[in-house]
């Protein structure tokens, strides 16, 4: 039972624009949501979080976008940039639990 | 500043051998975790530890042991290694769990067992 999906395995963007990867969740009682960066050969780090008191948050290029009615989470990225390129994963806490759901990533290429 | 560091990077076994990988942080953390990732499954919790001397099972618990005898070194264990536990396997640690508290991660270990 996948509780943290992402849909599109790949994504493939200009450099210079926008780059929308998608998550969906099925347990309201998630109420804090991570995105990581995951390049090849290395693991995944730390890129934006959100809680489930916003609906946004805002860091830099990245922006996270968090819809609690439709369970559904959005990582944005503007201007995209051929660095960018590399799986991003989505995943997700409930409280104060010490364990992360994790989707199952989204491969983003940006081609120049 | 080495953070998490995973040893060794490669491994290959046969079935039924037996290995430890280890994970090492630098940074303090009372919290440490041990993932696999598997192609189209994203990364999975084999056990976990809240602090030095306690472990707990995550969601893939079965056919692995961990130990936590030291604050920063986390070993997971393959007691009979299987080809079901061919994997990338990956460390992090975060200082507490919960909000606000992202995981660190080590760059994995590839493990295939023939």
């Amino acid at each position: 039972d996948q509780q943290v999906k992402q849909n599109s395995p790949s994504l493939s963007v200009q450099e210079g624009r926008i780059s929308i990867l998608n998550c969906d969740y099925t347990n309201s009682m998630f109420d804090y949501f991570l995105w990581y960066k995951k390049y090849p050969a290395e693991g995944p780090t730390f890129l934006i979080s959100i809680s489930s008191i916003k609906d946004k948050n805002e860091d830099g290029r990245f922006t996270v976008f968090l819809n609690k009615s439709a369970k559904h989470l959005s990582l944005h990225i503007v201007p995209s940039q051929p660095g960018d390129s590399a799986v991003y994963f989505c995943a997700a806490l409930r409280g104060n639990t010490d364990k992360l759901i994790f989707g199952t990533g989204t491969r983003l290429q940006v081609f120049p | 500043n080495a953070g998490v560091t995973q040893t060794p990077k490669f491994r290959v076994l046969k079935t039924g051998q037996s290995m430890t990988l280890l994970c090492a942080q630098d940074m303090n953390h009372e919290y440490m975790y041990w993932y696999r990732q598997d192609p189209g499954m994203g990364l999975r919790l084999i056990h976990y530890s809240v602090g030095e001397g306690t472990t707990a099972k995550g969601e893939v618990p079965d056919g692995y042991n961990v130990s936590r005898l030291k604050k920063q070194n986390f070993l997971l264990g393959l007691e009979s290694a299987a080809p079901s536990q061919t994997s990338v396997y990956f460390c992090a640690s975060s200082r507490f769990a919960g909000l606000s508290q992202p995981q660190h991660f080590g760059d994995g270990t590839r493990l295939s067992i023939l």
